[in-house]
């Protein structure tokens, strides 16, 4: 069993749409939980971060952690063609090394 | 925009031969990764360095080699290339704590 899963999608959704991307993971030692958007033929970039559980907003997205229930997500509203990407989850322990999800390919349609 | 390189973008190269990715920063970021990434795939870390003259491997068992020589520059070689290769190879650093990671645009590799 993989220690962060995330479905693969693609998901697609119409402009305007409010769009919810999820990861589950094993290891309960994971502290720091990052979001990373990776456009076609790019590098991800970091989106958000959030320290151990909660919420944090930046602009139209939001990052919701449950440390309970190994389970965080990331909403996008307002959805936009140009956040068609795929987002990838990260999480660690407080150390370098980040384990990632496979991503979610998103899809916005005009 | 981070200021992280890679070279050469795309490679094809036959089974056997030495290849040697490029990955530069210019942020002075004193930690480097390398990853591989396969289609739809997580990203798997085979090689870091936290410094100058200090490279370890990663999870992901990798018959490549790293060098840092110098801050900037963090080089993947692969002696001797084979099809099981073939992948997206991806290179970040970062500073601090390190889960805020910048990574360069990747190399896409071809091993015919």
């Amino acid at each position: 069993q993989k220690e962060v899963e995330q479905d693969p999608g693609p998901l697609s959704v119409p402009e305007g749409a409010i769009v919810s991307l999820n990861c589950t993971y094993s290891n309960s030692a994971f502290q720091y939980f990052m979001w990373y958007r990776q456009y076609s033929r790019k590098g991800p970039e970091l989106l958000m971060y959030t320290y151990s559980s909660g919420n944090k907003e930046d602009g139209r997205f939001t990052a919701q952690v449950d440390k309970s229930s190994k389970y965080i997500s990331l909403f996008i509203r307002d959805s936009q063609p140009s956040d068609s990407a795929t987002y990838l989850c990260a999480m660690t322990n407080a150390g370098n090394m980040l384990t990632f999800g496979g991503g979610t390919r998103l899809m916005v349609k005009p | 925009e981070a200021d992280i390189y890679q070279t050469p973008r795309y490679l094809v190269i036959g089974t056997g031969k030495k290849i040697t990715l490029e990955c530069s920063q210019t942020m002075g970021h004193d930690k480097m990764y390398w990853y591989q990434q396969d289609p739809g795939m997580e990203l798997h870390l085979i090689h870091y360095s936290y410094g100058v003259n200090s490279t370890e491997k990663g999870d992901l068992s990798s018959e490549s080699t790293v060098s840092r020589i110098r801050t900037e520059h963090f080089p993947l070689t692969l002696e001797s290339a084979r099809p099981s290769h073939t992948s997206q190879y991806l290179c970040a650093s970062s500073v601090g704590t390190g889960y805020e990671q910048y990574f360069g645009p990747g190399t896409r590799l071809t091993v015919t």
